[in-house]
């Protein structure tokens, strides 16, 4: 069965600051990824996708992730933080063939300083 | 499209208590899938459907919990009966089972067992 590790629980970013969340998976073939988003009571938004090809691929809200085969991880990126970025983030896997049944990361808190 | 519609938002019942939480996904997706988020357990899957048949449901935690999908555009998942760790967010999601697509998630339902 495959699994998502999101090793950081929370991580705190300055506003403006560069911010990187990690994620790698198991599993034996190469899956589908995403990353969503979830406000304070609020549901999961996506934010981006990977299927295949080109692996930097791009998403909402000038986030973006890399797909790194060879280490199994599909970490996600942002350049500027914005105070509004702050929630929580979360990876998801699921296999090519099995629709969207996804398994999800334990998620990552990003909390942003003014 | 409103997007995937859960009801109601919130949910307090005392232990022992019939729960039926609903869900309407958006028109013309075929899967449909029900999750627990849980700060224990994060998020789970619980049961997944294609054309309103239960592909699988091994995430049902127990006998207590059944999943209903009469027609295309409505499911239920019951608890019957109820009892405080059932506490949890539950999230609906769907999308189209075809092709590479997300699955679009609800707002969910909080529910409270007393």
């Amino acid at each position: 069965a495959q699994s998502v590790t999101q090793p950081d629980i929370h991580i705190t970013v300055s506003e403006g600051a560069s911010l990187e969340l990690r994620c790698n998976y198991s599993y034996g073939a190469t899956p589908y990824l995403f990353w969503y988003v979830q406000s304070p009571g609020q549901g999961l938004q996506l934010l981006l996708k990977y299927f295949s090809g080109d692996t930097l691929v791009q998403g909402i809200k000038g986030f973006e992730a890399e797909f790194k085969r060879s280490q199994s991880s599909f970490n996600l990126r942002k350049p500027s933080v914005h105070w509004s970025d702050a929630a929580e983030y979360f990876c998801a896997v699921t296999p090519y063939n099995a629709g969207n049944m996804l398994t999800f990361g334990g998620g990552t808190r990003l909390m942003v300083k003014p | 499209d409103a997007g995937v519609i859960q009801s109601p938002r919130h949910e307090v019942t005392e232990m022992g208590q019939e729960v039926t939480l609903r869900c309407k996904p958006i028109s013309g997706h075929n899967s449909l899938f029900w999750y627990r988020q849980t700060m224990m357990r994060g998020l789970e899957l619980l049961i997944y459907f294609n054309n309103n048949v239960p592909i699988d449901d091994s995430g049902m935690p127990e006998d207590r919990f059944s999943a209903k999908m009469p027609n295309a555009s409505f499911s239920t998942l019951k608890i019957q009966p109820s009892e405080p760790r059932d506490s949890a967010v539950y999230f609906c999601a769907s999308s189209l089972r075809t092709g590479n697509t997300e699955a679009f998630f609800g707002q969910g339902t909080r529910l409270t067992v007393v």
